[in-house]
């Protein structure tokens, strides 16, 4: 099993351009998760899907837009890149096995630059 | 804004020794808590979560609760320089199963 794969695992835009992060799971997990990590802030939830057909906002979704396209795969779009939004991007996924766990599985990142 | 707070660090232990990591959360509402390892430039993984007040162990690892102070913290027993890392204390949002809140991690170094 390969977990939660994403692509690329680099990339640099210029402001302005549009690309989509893609990210896949093997696990047969309902839930996945679009996160970002900026030095000295943390993971921040941008979007996350409960279930397949299902997508919402997290903490910080301006600027972004997700597609849950089936089961296994939970892509993240930039429509027009901003240099605020260099950072790098963790997709993750998880089964929740009852009410108090959540586990989540996360995959290698995508480091991305905004010039 | 609902906070999970940790002390940055770094914090630096002898091998062999107890290193002890911190995390305040503001919402009272959480209910389950992560510990998160990640290695520089790696994903985080997951160590264990805790729910219950009180302690949970799991080899080396002890997670321990205490939800009238708001307080989580993770004990590290007999230190090893693998055990150098950034650690992610996570907290459930309130009323939402799928949303987590992580502290910005506490940078810890083992040294030999």
């Amino acid at each position: 099993n390969a977990g939660v794969t994403q692509t690329p695992k680099f990339q640099v835009l210029k402001t302005g351009q549009s690309m989509t992060l893609q990210c896949a799971q093997d696990m047969n997990h309902n839930s996945m998760y679009w996160y970002r990590q900026d030095p000295g802030m943390g993971l921040r939830l941008i979007y996350y899907s409960a279930s397949e057909g299902t997508t919402d906002k997290g903490e910080v979704p301006n600027g972004y837009n997700v597609s849950r396209l089936n089961k296994r795969e939970f892509s993240l779009r930039l429509e027009s890149a901003a240099p605020s939004q260099t950072s790098v991007y963790f997709c993750a996924s998880s089964e929740l096995e009852g009410p108090l766990d959540n586990e989540q599985f996360f995959g290698p990142g995508t480091r991305l630059t905004v010039l | 804004q609902k906070e999970v707070e940790q002390n940055s660090g770094p914090l630096s232990v002898p091998e062999g020794a107890i290193a002890s990591l911190n995390c305040t959360y503001s919402d009272r509402g959480s209910q389950s808590f992560f510990w998160y390892r990640q290695y520089s430039g790696k994903s985080p993984e997951l160590i264990m979560f805790i729910y219950s007040n009180g302690d949970k162990e799991d080899g080396r690892f002890t997670a321990q609760l205490n939800k009238a102070s708001q307080y989580v913290s993770l004990l590290i027993r007999d230190s090893q320089p693998s055990d150098s890392a950034t650690y992610l204390c996570a907290g459930n949002s309130g009323g939402s199963n799928y949303k987590l809140t992580f502290g910005k991690g506490t940078l810890l170094t083992v040294n030999p």
